[in-house]
Formats: structure tokens, sequence, C-alpha cells
């Protein structure tokens, strides 16, 4: 199967600090996927980015298709924020081990 | 909207014994996914029904199984239940056919004694 590679694994941010989340894909993906895991176990679709660029509020993602990864950035981060943070794709949805987000205030 | 629900929201199961969870998708949605997220092991595929026809499967033995009905709400059934299969169960649903931003219920988490 299709191995998943997030980094970092773990990330502690100051409140209105900025973040980069990678994601790398071990084969080609046309349907990757960003997900956040809240403290409460809820899976909220950030964005669905088989390549290009989006962006909603705070957050933006790209991905290069090509080069088989995706960025998720994080700006002006907020408490809330904090979750874990999941790509998934393939035809089998693969998911990588996530980035462990926390923010403090 | 409604979004994705799941029933039961626990399930307390004994070894051997079956299991029977429900999924609800979004209205308008007709695929519906099952994924298992276990403890240490992360979120896995498990099944891919859209229009009442299982799509894909994941790398899941066969006492794992479901079907999805006429009004697009589906069943996740697990026979033989083993320790190993105490897990958040996640339920999405999508929009048609084809790779869709999938969106996610708040799971049943099912424990196995």
């Amino acid at each position: 199967g299709i191995q998943v590679e997030q980094s970092p694994p773990d990330l502690i941010l100051q409140e209105g600090a900025n973040s980069t989340l990678r994601c790398n894909f071990s084969d080609s993906v046309n349907n990757l996927q960003w997900f956040h895991q809240n403290p409460w176990g809820q899976l909220i679709n950030l964005f669905y980015i088989p390549s290009g660029t989006k962006q909603n509020g705070r957050l933006s993602a790209t991905t290069v298709a090509t080069e088989r990864y995706s960025l998720l950035y994080i700006s002006s981060s907020q408490t809330t924020d904090s979750g874990v943070y999941f790509c998934a794709g393939g035809n089998q949805f693969y998911f990588g081990t996530g980035t462990s987000l926390t923010v403090i205030p | 909207e409604a979004g994705v629900t799941q029933s039961p929201t626990h399930l307390i199961k004994t070894r051997g014994q079956q299991a029977t969870l429900r999924c609800s998708p979004i209205s308008g949605h007709t695929s519906v996914y099952w994924y298992q997220q276990a403890l240490g092991l992360g979120l896995q595929f498990l099944l891919w029904y859209d229009e009442g026809e299982e799509r894909n499967r994941g790398n899941f033995p066969p006492r794992f199984s479901g079907r999805q009905f006429p009004n697009y709400s589906s069943e996740l059934n697990v026979n033989a239940l083993e320790l190993e299969d105490s897990a958040l169960y996640l339920c999405a649903s999508s929009l048609g056919t084809g790779y869709q931003p999938q969106h996610f219920g708040d799971g049943t988490r099912l424990s196995i004694l």
C-alpha cells in the first residue's frame, strides 16, 4: 500500500504563531484530503486538494501532485486549532499518522 | 443541514459476539465509508459503499462486512468479535461516485471485554 508520512509528529505553538505541516506520499494520489481531529475526537474535513492551492480563512493548503506532497499552513494560530491534523489519499484512503498540534495561550 | 449520524455512541460486547453499527449520511450523499481508529494503529479504511454497491474494501478479514440500504444509510457488521476489534469506528459520507470530500460522523466506540 501507499505510505503516508506526516511531519512534524508534534508541534507546540504560542497563540498567534504560524505553522506549516507536511504530508508526503510514497506514490501518486489524486484524492488528497486534510482533516482536523479535535480533542473530542471529531474529524473535520479541512480541504479536498488533489492539486493546487486552496484557502479557507486562516488555513491554506498546497498540493504538488507531481512531487507527491502537500502542505497545510495555519496562520495566526488559536487555541481552538489544537488537535491532530491528518492527510489522507489513495484508492484505499490511506491516512498518515498525524501531526499533533497544541496551541498555548 | 444534519451531519453524518452514527449509532450507537458506545457499544460493549464480549469476545465471540457480533456487533452492528449504523450510519446515516448527509442528505444528498450517496457514498458511505467506514474506518477503524484503533489505539496505536491510526485510521484504517474498512469499506466504501456507493449506490448500494461495495466499491472498495480495506485489508480486513471477511468477518467485517456491511451493506448500504436504498436510503443510503449503512450498517457495519463485525462477527466473532476479538479483543483487538476494540476501537472507534468512524463513518463518513460524500457526494456521488469517484473521489469526493468526505465528512465524518462522531463515531461508535466499540469495546470488547
